[in-house]
């Protein structure tokens, strides 16, 4: 069975950092394209940025609003999926979700409050 | 960047079809996926991926499809447990971003 489970959410300052972690299972993450997104309250999905396999360039790309402040990363040897965000913004609150790149699997999400 | 545009929302009776739209500048030549989300909060479901294919476990009354400037999710038979959040997505190749509608809120009367 496929799961990923979001970890790593909870309240931050204004400029703080927070690191949210995807444990994966149940698939070959090493050959996995991840992505993730984010949902504000009452807003809609809004996709945060991809992170390609290893074996595929390992390419990262962002969304315009995180770029330069958030970081994806992985680490295969514990199939997780990573999401380093800096200087955080009121307008970074949101549940924050980990999928793989094609959008079949999601994590539950981990909400993250931006506020002072 | 690429923007897709969705009806804030769309009612049926149940035992109806709904048809849910997603336009964008030539969305034909994309591959288009639907999701479905209950509840914000809640995980969104895939259930239409690369414009018409299913996934296992999702019913035959959803398909897809894709062409010119629209792209239509369309649920046969609606029933009350469709009532959810439905949001189109595509991946833009010119700038490497997934960019998704803004959501259609599906109403069964």
């Amino acid at each position: 069975e496929v799961q990923l489970v979001e970890s790593g959410g909870g309240l931050v300052k204004p400029g703080g950092s927070l690191r949210l972690s995807c444990a994966a299972s149940g698939f070959t993450f090493t050959d996995a394209w991840m992505s993730w997104v984010r949902q504000a309250p009452g807003k809609g999905l809004e996709w945060v940025g991809r992170i390609k396999s290893k074996t595929d360039g390992g390419t990262i790309d962002y969304a315009a609003p995180v770029k330069g402040r958030f970081t994806i990363s992985r680490d295969d040897s514990k199939n997780t999926l990573y999401l380093q965000m800096n200087s955080l913004k009121i307008e970074d609150s949101a549940v924050y979700y980990c999928a793989t790149a094609v959008g079949d699997y999601w994590g539950q999400g981990t909400l993250v409050t931006v506020s002072s | 960047s690429y923007v897709l545009t969705q009806p804030p929302s769309v009612s049926v009776a149940p035992g109806k079809t709904a048809r849910i739209t997603c336009e964008g500048i030539n969305i034909g030549i994309k591959s288009v996926h639907w999701y479905q989300q209950k509840k914000p909060g809640q995980a969104p479901v895939l259930v239409i991926y690369y414009d018409r294919d299913r996934p296992s476990g999702i019913p035959e009354r959803f398909s897809g499809s894709n062409s010119g400037n629209t792209a239509t999710l369309t649920i046969n038979r609606v029933e009350a447990g469709d009532e959810a959040d439905y949001y189109c997505q595509v991946w833009d190749s010119r700038s490497d971003h997934l960019v998704f509608g803004g959501g259609t809120k599906l109403t069964v009367l």
